[in-house]
């Protein structure tokens, strides 16, 4: 089974300050990794995804995050953040294929949440 | 179209009542999943659709009944809700891990608000 553990659960900060959004993960198994944003009385957005590759994946809205293993971490980056980021912020795992038998896959198994305020 | 749509955005349902939720999508995904989100907490899964037929249920109570009748539509059936069955209900939609596109993005719709009187 994974896990995961957003670390912060409220995140407030000045309009183009950075921002880090922290999430830590555990698995016996690789994974796939996303973060999704839900803004007020709507749906999850994806953000990013990590599939493969470089670790250091980009996303919509001049999102980053940094995939490291060693740390079993998949933190969410912005430089400069703006009043309309304001949202509640979700990291997420997932087995993948060639891992996740039965009726494990095709789940997707969310963090807390961390609600980003950005303060003008 | 990478768009997930439901309807009704807000329902507001008695304890004895029969309502259902939609979910439709035009992406050619094969795989339809129904969440319940409470304020303030991450989605929680109910149910799993793979090709139509049901993959996971969740032990979800049996008072919801989840319907697939073709592979862009979802449908929810609610009967005897309880006040704690109030929340926010998202559908998504993957393609299938039978599939090429194995990592499973789902998409979700906008969700439909559920208040049970």
């Amino acid at each position: 089974a994974q896990s995961v553990t957003q670390l912060d659960s409220q995140v407030p900060v000045f309009e183009e300050a950075p921002v880090e959004l922290r999430c830590n993960y555990s698995s016996s198994v690789s994974v796939y990794l996303f973060w999704y944003v839900q803004y007020p009385n709507q749906g999850l957005q994806l953000l990013l995804k990590y599939l493969s590759g470089s670790t250091l994946v980009k996303g919509i809205n001049g999102f980053e995050a940094e995939f490291n293993k060693s740390q079993t971490s998949f933190h969410l980056r912005k430089p400069s953040v703006h009043i309309s980021d304001t949202a509640e912020y979700f990291c997420a795992v997932s087995r993948n294929a060639a891992n996740a038998g039965g009726t494990s896959y095709g789940k997707l198994t969310f963090g807390q949440g961390t609600i980003l305020t950005v303060h003008p | 179209d990478t768009e997930v749509t439901q309807t009704p955005k807000h329902l507001v349902m008695g304890m004895t009542n029969k309502k259902s939720l939609k979910c439709e999508q035009h992406m050619g995904h094969r795989a339809m999943y129904w969440y319940k989100q409470k304020a303030k907490k991450p989605p929680e899964l109910m149910f799993v659709y793979s090709y139509e037929k049901l993959s996971i249920n969740e032990s979800v109570p049996s008072r919801f009944s989840p319907e697939c009748p073709n592979s862009s539509l979802l449908n929810l059936h609610l009967h005897a809700l309880q006040p704690e069955d109030s929340a926010l209900y998202l559908c998504a939609s993957s393609h299938s891990w039978g599939a090429l596109r194995s990592y499973n993005e789902q998409f979700f719709g906008p969700g439909t608000r559920l208040t049970v009187l």
